[in-house]
């Protein structure tokens, strides 16, 4: 089984700091996704990467960063937490070539104070 | 711009029929997909049409039009299990991530 792993699952932090939420997944997968979730807004894309060290951004990039130095691993950086950054955080990863079918990992609950 | 469309909430009762539609509007098309995210877990896929017509998995299907940029999943058979969120989701272009829909909520009442 594909397994896509975040670090925290809950997250407290205050305004401006950095902030580091890292994904992990197992199954050698090339494509990798930071999305967040806020009730009534549905899954909004923040970045995407399609290989090592290689990004894109997504929908709503500002305010975030990432970084991808292993295959296995997608970090989202928060670089200065604002409290409108407040949500749930989802990784996903998915095989070169089906993009469609996305394995994501349980979320982690970040609340900015 | 790019827009899914999907009812937000949808309520039936056991052993019913329920279809989720989801119209989108998007400059590029390889797909629609659906998911299903129960309260508190991670969305796990459901399905995927990238050609007209009907595809079946088990109780759930999933339907597309590409000429009426529509799509739907179909529930059969409700159980209380299927109460959770669905949402459809686009690939716009080769390549890229999905554009996903704001989500259904599903409620199932015995």
């Amino acid at each position: 089984d594909v397994k896509v792993t975040q670090s925290s699952r809950y997250l407290v932090k205050r305004t401006g700091e950095k902030v580091f939420l890292e994904c992990v997944q197992d199954m050698d997968h090339e494509n990798m996704f930071w999305y967040r979730q806020d009730p009534g807004l549905g899954l909004r894309l923040i970045y995407f990467s399609y290989d090592v060290k290689m990004k894109e951004k997504g929908d709503i990039p500002e305010g975030y960063s990432v970084s991808r130095e292993k295959k296995e691993r997608f970090s989202l950086i928060l670089e200065s937490a604002s409290t409108n950054q407040t949500s749930m955080y989802l990784c996903a990863s998915t095989p070169q070539g089906t993009y469609n079918e996305q394995f994501f990992g349980p979320g982690t609950r970040l609340t900015v104070l | 711009g790019q827009s899914l469309e999907q009812p937000s909430e949808v309520t039936a009762v056991e052993g019913a029929i329920v279809q989720i539609n989801c119209t989108y509007q998007t400059s590029g098309f390889y797909g629609l997909s659906w998911y299903q995210q129960h309260d508190g877990g991670a969305p796990t896929f459901l399905s995927y049409n990238a050609l007209d017509g009907l595809e079946e998995t088990g109780r759930f299907s999933s339907f597309l039009s590409r000429s009426d940029s529509y799509g739907y999943l179909l529930l059969q058979e409700l159980q209380m299990k299927d109460s959770a969120s669905y949402f459809c989701a686009v690939r716009e272009q080769a390549g890229t991530a999905l554009i996903f829909g704001k989500g259904t909520t599903l409620s199932v009442s015995s």
